[in-house]
């Protein structure tokens, strides 16, 4: 059965370095997404992202991340200058069309030193 | 943004038992969906349930969109149902509010 990847599975970083997370959704999803889980927190929305642009993303989503499909399979999450904050579990998701099931991946935990 | 609340938040369950979660939200909703989040973190989808009901094995999900809530319903729980469900809403188009989640605990 197809699967949703990650790469890492952890990442540790040092506060204000820049960290590249890496998800490769299933083949023929057109929606991915991304979120975070701070440990022992709900799941936050960050962003949503179609046709190669940004489709929505929450108050967390600000000018330090940003979003990429840089070629037809993997889909990055950019994290400019990371802070102590920043330090959670990170989830890719894709979905084939809008209001459908999203499957989600296995998560990148980071943790900012 | 919209404020989801989910009740329970912990629950512990004999093997066998049934029991019922609920999510509450305070606006209307175009898609809810219902997630279980196991202990080593994997969250799998259960159900995408805007309105209705649906049936999957031991488990159940009813949506009533007109009154804000949905119900997650576990017949006959097992060990392995064990960890925290969430539901998860969007309202704006592509942008998801969860709640904070029903901690499951299952106990042989």
């Amino acid at each position: 059965e197809p699967e949703v990847t990650q790469t890492p599975s952890h990442q540790v970083t040092q506060m204000g370095q820049e960290v590249i997370l890496r998800c490769v959704p299933i083949s023929n999803h057109l929606y991915f997404y991304w979120y975070r889980q701070i440990l022992g927190q709900k799941v936050e929305f960050l962003v949503s992202f179609y046709n190669n642009e940004i489709s929505e993303k929450s108050e967390i989503f600000d000018d330090q991340f940003s979003v990429e499909r840089p070629d037809g399979s993997n889909f990055t999450l950019k994290i400019r200058s990371t802070k102590l904050e920043d330090s959670a579990m990170y989830f890719c998701a894709s979905a084939p069309g809008p209001r459908e099931t999203q499957y989600f991946g296995p998560g990148t935990r980071l943790l900012v030193l | 943004g919209i404020q989801v609340e989910q009740s329970p938040p912990d629950l512990i369950l004999q093997e066998g038992a049934n029991s019922t979660l609920r999510c509450n939200f305070s606006d209307s909703v175009n898609n809810l969906q219902w997630f279980h989040q196991n202990p080593w973190g994997q969250l799998i989808n259960l159900f995408y349930i805007p309105s209705g009901t649906k049936q999957n094995g031991r488990l159940s999900a009813t949506t009533v969109a007109t009154e804000r809530y949905s119900l997650l319903y576990i017949s006959s729980s097992q060990t392995t149902d064990s960890g925290v469900y969430f539901c998860a809403v969007e309202r704006d188009f592509n942008k998801f509010y969860f709640g904070s989640g029903t901690k499951l605990n299952v106990k042989p």
